[in-house]
């Protein structure tokens, strides 16, 4: 069954620490991507970063990192130096198949609290 | 460039009135998809839009919602009648076609039917 699955509902971090917020997803298909949302308060969908499956490379976007383990079927989110700012709900989403126009599947989501 | 635009931003309404969302596209973006979280459960896909046409709704809940995108613009979704369980809050997300481009999100129209 194609899945995403984020086991933290709700995280405290402290300013200026880095963040990891976990991700793993199931799919049988070879080719799909992967995606981070960020939602704060306001309630609009940002996105953040993506990764293609059959990338060589860790997508990075500023202070964003994806930790793609293909063989672990999990990318997970990295925040570096975390700000106030940071404080919002994270999905992680996946397109799970070939077509690149393909519906996404979203994650419940994993609400992130930088404390001052 | 202006992003994804829904409206209205929230909506109120009684069980068995109707209600129409309105979704307006990044300029450009043939892809246009519904998507819509119920409160503590995961945002679940409802339909997608090839320019005027629907590719996939294999999301949309029941026959009491709606959707159209008449010249492949902006799109709308009606729901008719609205009952209690389609509270929540829908999201319009644009694509362009055939790209490795994400997927981008509108702020979303809250909708809460009592």
């Amino acid at each position: 069954a194609q899945k995403i699955t984020q086991t933290q509902p709700g995280m405290f971090v402290q300013e200026k620490e880095a963040v990891t917020l976990d991700c793993t997803y199931d799919t049988s298909d070879p080719s799909y991507g992967l995606f981070w949302y960020k939602q704060p308060s306001s309630g609009e969908m940002i996105f953040l970063i993506y990764q293609g499956s059959y990338d060589q490379q860790n997508a990075t976007e500023g202070r964003y990192s994806l930790n793609f383990q293909k063989a672990r079927k999990s990318a997970n989110l990295v925040i570096s130096a975390s700000q106030l700012g940071d404080s919002a709900m994270y999905f992680c989403a996946m397109r799970p198949s070939m077509n690149r126009d393909d519906k996404i599947i979203f994650g419940k989501g994993t609400r992130l609290h930088i404390l001052p | 460039e202006a992003g994804v635009t829904q409206f209205p931003s929230h909506s109120v309404i009684e069980k068995g009135q109707t209600v129409t969302l309105r979704c307006d596209p990044i300029s450009g973006h043939d892809n246009l998809y519904w998507y819509r979280r119920v409160m503590g459960k995961e945002i679940k896909f409802l339909l997608h839009f090839v320019k005027e046409s629907k590719q996939d709704e294999s999301g949309m809940p029941n026959n009491r919602f709606l959707a159209e995108r008449t010249g492949g613009t902006y799109s709308t979704l009606k729901v008719q009648p609205a009952e209690l369980e389609d509270s929540g809050v829908y999201f319009c997300a644009s694509s362009q076609v055939s790209s490795t481009s994400p997927q981008y999100f509108g702020p979303g129209t809250r909708l809460t039917v009592l």
